[in-house]
C-alpha cells in the first residue's frame, strides 16, 4: 500500500519568512496529492490541492509543486502571518473506487509574530 | 451550505462501556470515511463507504469496532467494550464522488476519552 512521509513535524519561523514541508510517497499510481490544515478543534480543511499533470500549482501566498519521478511533494507558505499558525497534512491517493488517501503525519507550524 | 456535522463533540465513557459516534455528511456526496486521529498523530484510516458498495473495513483496528450507513447517509461508528487507548478524536470526512482523488470534507470530530 501507499506509505507518505512528512517533514519536519514542527516548523517554527518569524511572521513574514517562508515555510516549506516536504512529503515523499511510495506508489506510483498516486496522482492526486491534497494538501490540508488543522487548526485547534477543528476537522482538517483542504487548503490547495494538485494533480500528476501539473508540476506546480500557486493560490496566492501558497504554492505547492511536485516531483513524480523522484516521488515528492511540497508545501510552499510565503509571507507567514500568525494566523497560518496550525497542524499542515500531506496525503496522496490514485483516482479509483478501491483508493483511500494516505496522510502523511502532520506537520505543526507556529509563525511567531 | 451546511457542512458535514459530528455528534457528540465530547464523549466520556468508563472503560468496557459501548459508545456510538454519529457522522452526517454533506447531502449528495456518496463517499464517507472515518479517522481516527491520537494526540499529536496523524490520520489513521478507518473505514470507508462508497455507495451502495460493501465497505471497506481494512482499517478497523479490532472487532470491537464497527460502522453502518444507513441509507446512503447519515453513519455510525460503533465501539464496543472501550478500551482507554481508543480515546482519540474521531473524524469523518465525505467526498462528493469516490475514488480517492476528490476533496473530502472533514468534520469537527468527537472527542472520545475512556476513563
Amino acid at each position: 500500500g501507499e506509505n507518505v512521509e512528512q517533514h519536519p513535524s514542527t516548523l517554527s519561523v518569524q511572521e513574514g519568512d517562508s515555510a516549506v514541508i516536504k512529503c515523499t510517497y511510495s506508489d506510483s499510481a498516486s496522482n492526486y496529492f491534497p494538501w490540508y490544515k488543522q487548526e485547534l478543534g477543528k476537522g482538517p480543511q483542504l487548503i490547495i490541492d494538485i494533480r500528476s499533470n501539473v508540476g506546480e500549482k500557486k493560490d496566492q501566498r501558497i504554492a505547492v509543486t511536485l516531483n513524480k519521478t523522484a516521488k515528492h511533494f511540497s508545501l510552499h507558505i510565503t509571507e507567514t502571518q500568525p494566523e497560518d499558525s496550525a497542524v499542515y497534512f500531506c496525503a496522496a491517493s490514485a483516482s479509483g473506487g478501491s483508493y483511500i488517501p494516505t496522510f502523511g503525519r502532520g506537520t505543526s507550524l507556529i509563525v511567531h509574530p | 451550505g451546511a457542512g458535514v456535522s459530528q455528534s457528540p463533540s465530547n464523549k466520556v465513557t468508563e472503560k468496557g462501556k459501548d459508545v456510538e459516534l454519529r457522522c452526517d455528511p454533506i447531502s449528495g456526496h456518496t463517499a464517507l470515511y472515518w479517522y481516527r486521529q491520537s494526540l499529536g498523530q496523524g490520520l489513521e484510516f478507518l473505514i470507508y463507504f462508497q455507495g451502495n458498495s460493501a465497505p471497506d473495513k481494512s482499517g478497523l483496528p479490532s472487532d470491537r469496532f464497527s460502522a453502518e450507513r444507513t441509507g446512503g447517509s447519515v453513519s455510525t461508528l460503533t465501539i464496543q467494550r472501550t478500551q482507554q487507548e481508543d480515546s482519540a478524536v474521531y473524524l469523518c470526512a465525505s467526498s462528493l464522488w469516490a475514488g480517492g482523488s476528490y476533496e473530502q470534507y472533514f468534520g469537527p470530530g468527537t472527542r472520545l476519552t475512556v476513563t
